[in-house]
């Protein structure tokens, strides 16, 4: 089954603890996207990768970092987090950008305390 | 970071109803594109456009690309309950790679 995995689910954790949700794809996407979704502000790109070692920053990339080594997995990293990066977070692929549909994951939810 | 402009921010309906929501941006865009939410799951696409003025349907759902690249609706005919959600526009804005989405409209239906 096509899909986009995530993992964790859900996550409490504290001020400064580095953490890294995964997302890995099994439809050899060369566009993978990580997104935030925040109450009234709907979705917002942090990163995206247009393929593999090709990274470039969304919206809003600042506290995160990505990195892109293999085709189907696409790591979001949080060096040092605080509380502001609580939020939804969704993670998506599709064949190459420009091309739909985007596929999304089913959301990690974090909170950072 | 740049955001679309989605109205309304959300909508109370009897079933039966036709909805209608819009997007606008202060930037051209490339492509339109519209996607709903379910309660705990991630968006899914509904309907992409891809040129200025294209008017594309998916069932009960109809929405077009306007003419100066800076707008798009979605209506939705004849609502039923299992339209509820979240309903949110995006696109990719001309030049870039990245996808800008609307802060969403929540539909609710009442039977």
């Amino acid at each position: 089954e096509a899909q986009v995995t995530q993992n964790p689910r859900y996550l409490i954790t504290v001020t400064g603890k580095k953490l890294t949700v995964t997302c890995s794809q099994n439809m050899n996407h060369e566009y993978m996207s990580w997104y935030r979704q925040d109450p009234g502000l709907g979705l917002r790109q942090i990163y995206y990768s247009m393929n593999v070692e090709v990274t470039d920053k969304g919206d809003v990339p600042e506290g995160y970092k990505v990195s892109r080594k293999e085709k189907r997995n696409f790591p979001l990293i949080l060096e040092s987090p605080s509380p502001n990066q609580t939020s939804l977070y969704f993670c998506a692929s599709s064949l190459a950008f420009g091309y739909q549909p985007q596929h999304f994951g089913d959301g990690t939810r974090l909170s950072i305390l | 970071g740049q955001q679309l402009n989605q109205s309304p921010q959300s909508m109370f309906i009897q079933e039966g109803e036709d909805v209608s929501m819009n997007c606008t941006s202060s930037s051209i865009f490339n492509t339109w594109l519209w996607y709903k939410q379910d309660p705990g799951e991630g968006p899914v696409l509904l309907i992409a456009l891809y040129k200025a003025g294209e008017l594309t349907s998916n069932g009960r759902l109809t929405a077009q690309f306007g003419i100066t690249r800076k707008d798009s609706f979605l209506n939705i005919s004849a609502s039923i309950p299992s339209d509820v959600g979240i309903y949110f526009c995006a696109g990719q804005a001309s030049g870039t790679y990245k996808y800008i989405f609307g802060t969403g409209t929540r539909l609710k239906v009442l039977a």
